[in-house]
C-alpha cells in the first residue's frame, strides 16, 4: 500500500512558506493525490487534490511534476496553526475504497 | 450538517464490555467510512458504507468488531467483549459518492481498561 514517500520531518519558519515534497514514482495515470494534515489530537483535515495540473485552494496550492512521478504541497505563508502531520496519498479512481495513510510528515512552524 | 460529527468524544469501558460508537456524516454523503488509529501510527481501515450496505468489510479485526447504518446515514461501531488492544481514536469519514473526496470527523477516542 505504501506508493508514497515523505520526509519524516520538516520545520518551517512562521510567515515563510512550507514546501511539503512528496514521491509517487509508481503512480499510474488513473491515480489521484490527496493531501489531508492531522493537527494533534484531531482527525485528518483534507487539503487538497490532484491528477496532473496544479491546483491552488484557499488553503494551499499542489505542484504536480510534469511525469506525475513527485508533487509538493506548498502552504504560502505558514502559521503555527499549521503545525500537524501531513499526509501525501495516492488513490486509484478504481479500486480500493479507503485511503491509505503512510507515516506523513511532521511539520513544525517555528516562531 | 456542517461537517462529519462522532459521539461520543471520549469513551472509557472496562475489558470485556461491549461498546457503540456513532457517526452522523454530513448530510447526502452515501459513502461512509470507519477507520481506528492507535497511538503514534497511522490509520486503518476498518469497513466501508455505499448507502446502508457495507461492500467492504475487509478491515474489521475480528468478528467482536461490526458496523450498521440506518437511512443511509447515521452509523454505529459496535465493539463487542472489549479487549485492551482495542484501545485507539475511531475516526469516521463520509464522501459524496465512492470516489468523492473523504471528510473525516473529530474521532471516539476509546481507552479499554
Amino acid at each position: 500500500d505504501a506508493k508514497t514517500t515523505q520526509p519524516t520531518s520538516m520545520d518551517c519558519a512562521e510567515g515563510r512558506a512550507a514546501n511539503l515534497p512528496c514521491n509517487h514514482s509508481t503512480i499510474s495515470g488513473n491515480e489521484y493525490v490527496y493531501w489531508y494534515r492531522q493537527i494533534h489530537s484531531q482527525g485528518p483535515q483534507y487539503i487538497i487534490h490532484g491528477l496532473k495540473n496544479n491546483e491552488t485552494n484557499e488553503m494551499a496550492s499542489l505542484i504536480i511534476t510534469e511525469d506525475r512521478k513527485s508533487s509538493t504541497l506548498i502552504l504560502p505563508h505558514a502559521t503555527l496553526r499549521d503545525t500537524a502531520v501531513y499526509y501525501c496519498i495516492v488513490r486509484p479512481q478504481t479500486g480500493a475504497n479507503n485511503l491509505f495513510f503512510g507515516t506523513g510528515t511532521r511539520l513544525t512552524v517555528i516562531p | 450538517g456542517a461537517g462529519v460529527s462522532q459521539s461520543p468524544s471520549n469513551k472509557v469501558t472496562e475489558k470485556g464490555k461491549d461498546v457503540e460508537l456513532r457517526c452522523d456524516p454530513i448530510s447526502g454523503h452515501t459513502a461512509l467510512y470507519w477507520y481506528r488509529q492507535r497511538l503514534g501510527q497511522g490509520l486503518e481501515f476498518l469497513i466501508y458504507f455505499q448507502g446502508n450496505s457495507a461492500p467492504d468489510k475487509s478491515g474489521l479485526p475480528s468478528d467482536r468488531f461490526s458496523a450498521e447504518r440506518t437511512g443511509e446515514s447515521v452509523s454505529t461501531l459496535t465493539i463487542q467483549r472489549t479487549q485492551q488492544e482495542d484501545s485507539a481514536v475511531y475516526l469516521c469519514a463520509s464522501s459524496l459518492g465512492r470516489m468523492g473526496t473523504q471528510y473525516f470527523g473529530p474521532g471516539t477516542r476509546l481507552l479499554v481498561l
